[in-house]
């Protein structure tokens, strides 16, 4: 079975400031890692996704991901956020063998508030 | 660009009442689902279905049922609502080819159950 920590529930920054939204998975299988993103009173958004190669991911928004297999991390960095990436940000992971139908195991989401 | 639609945005319906969502989904994708969304919780999987009339239990089944009677509509039933399954209900579909690994979301149907 997979799961996944999002260790910050909520993350308050200024805008044009650096963030790091911090998730750590468990899994006895290898997997696919996503982050999406949900805007107030919208659906979920995909941002990026691995799957392979490159550990390093670049997403939409000027958003990106680093793939840490020693670590069992994903975590999230933009390097100046604005006031338009005020949002939900949930960390995902589904198991990547062929036997899988592609269930997602979510994190309980990250706040990300940016204030000016 | 794939679209995911769901048939309503806002709903309200009293305890004992039997309410349908409707979800349907514009790219041909096999598979489909429905989560609930509550703060704090993040998704919990209700039902997904990965072929027309077949389904499988997630991890929060009690209370609900589905229907996928054609390939692009999947539609999730409260047989009869309580207050305790107010929430926000996301559908979203996948391929099982190419892009499998993705899910694509609705809007989401935020219901209030009273």
């Amino acid at each position: 079975a997979q799961s996944v920590t999002q260790l910050d529930s909520q993350v308050p920054v200024f805008e044009e400031a650096p963030v790091e939204l911090r998730c750590n998975y468990s899994s006895s299988v290898s997997v696919y890692l996503f982050w999406y993103v949900q805007y107030p009173n919208q659906g979920l958004q995909l941002l990026l996704k691995y799957l392979s190669g490159s550990t390093l991911v670049k997403g939409i928004n000027g958003f990106e991901a680093e793939f840490n297999k020693s670590q069992t991390s994903f975590h999230l960095r933009k390097p100046s956020v604005h006031i338009s990436d005020t949002a939900e940000y949930f960390c995902a992971v589904t198991p990547n063998y062929g036997g899988s139908q592609g269930n997602l195991i979510f994190g309980k989401g990250t706040k990300l508030s940016v204030k000016p | 660009d794939v679209k995911v639609t769901q048939s309503s945005r806002y709903l309200v319906k009293r305890t004992g009442e039997k309410v349908f969502l409707e979800c349907v989904q514009d790219m041909d994708h096999e598979n489909m689902f429905w989560y609930r969304q509550d703060p704090g919780l993040g998704l919990r999987l209700i039902y997904f279905s990965y072929d027309v009339k077949m389904k499988e239990k997630g991890d929060i089944p009690e209370g609900y049922s589905v229907s996928r009677e054609k390939k692009e509509r999947f539609s999730l039933i409260l047989e009869s609502a309580s207050t305790n399954q107010t929430s926000m209900y996301l559908c979203a579909s996948s391929a099982v080819a190419g892009e499998r690994e993705t899910q694509y979301f609705g809007p989401g149907t935020r219901l209030l159950v009273l």
